[in-house]
């Protein structure tokens, strides 16, 4: 199975610091991305890094990719109460009618 | 502000009646998915299109799950006969797979519960 499992399952931290998610997953991928779930709605789509790409920045958002070890993290910086949420990795697979697939997501918290 | 649609947005139901659930996908988007939600086996796809055409339901329990596009503008997910273990959260998402990007756009969901 190709599913993204992150790391770690919650997370606590004080406002004004940084996040750090980890995603791991286990076949050739073409992008990895990060989804957030605020309690009680949809996902929505933050950030795609393709497997030729090595980091990636979207405001205060940071991904990095390594091929190699076949992991990503999600780096959040300077965090607000408002990103209390959970995190999803979702990988792509190499196949023609390649599927995202899904961890089971880390659970945010960051405290005012 | 294009967005993903879904009715109902919560319904209850007795073990045994049918349920359909409805998702408008963003106009343009040619992928319509279906996933489920739970605590315990978190997001599962069901099923999925791709220009209205089923491309893959290895998720779903065919026996009692059925899933169609009549149109581009409708997808439909129906459970007949609902069972307590199929409540859940049941998401809709719709995408345009192009160029090697393919994020998903997702709908509020339908939380089920079948007593």
């Amino acid at each position: 199975s190709q599913q993204g499992e992150e790391d770690p399952q919650a997370l606590s931290i004080q406002e004004g610091e940084n996040a750090t998610m980890n995603c791991s997953y286990k076949t050739s991928i073409n992008n990895l991305q990060w989804y957030r779930q605020n309690s009680g709605r949809g996902l929505v789509h933050l950030i795609l890094i393709r497997s030729n790409e090595r980091e990636k920045h979207s405001g205060r958002l940071r991904v990095t990719l390594d091929t190699s070890k076949k992991s990503s993290s999600l780096l959040i910086t300077a965090s607000r109460a408002a990103d209390t949420a959970s995190y999803f990795c979702a990988t792509d697979g190499t196949g023609a009618n390649s599927k995202l697939t899904f961890g089971k997501g880390i659970t945010l918290s960051v405290r005012p | 502000d294009a967005r993903v649609t879904q009715t109902p947005r919560h319904k209850v139901t007795e073990m045994g009646q049918e349920v359909t659930m409805r998702c408008q996908p963003i106009l343009g988007h040619n992928t319509v998915f279906w996933y489920r939600q739970t605590m315990m086996q978190g997001l599962e796809l069901l099923a999925y299109f791709r220009n209205r055409a089923p491309l893959d339901d290895s998720g779903m329990p065919k026996d009692r799950f059925s899933a169609e596009m009549p149109d581009a503008t409708l997808a439909t997910l129906k459970i007949q006969p609902s069972e307590p273990r199929d409540s859940a959260v049941y998401f809709c998402a719709s995408g345009l797979v192009r160029g090697g990007s393919n994020e998903q756009f997702f709908g509020p969901g339908t939380r089920l519960t079948v007593l």
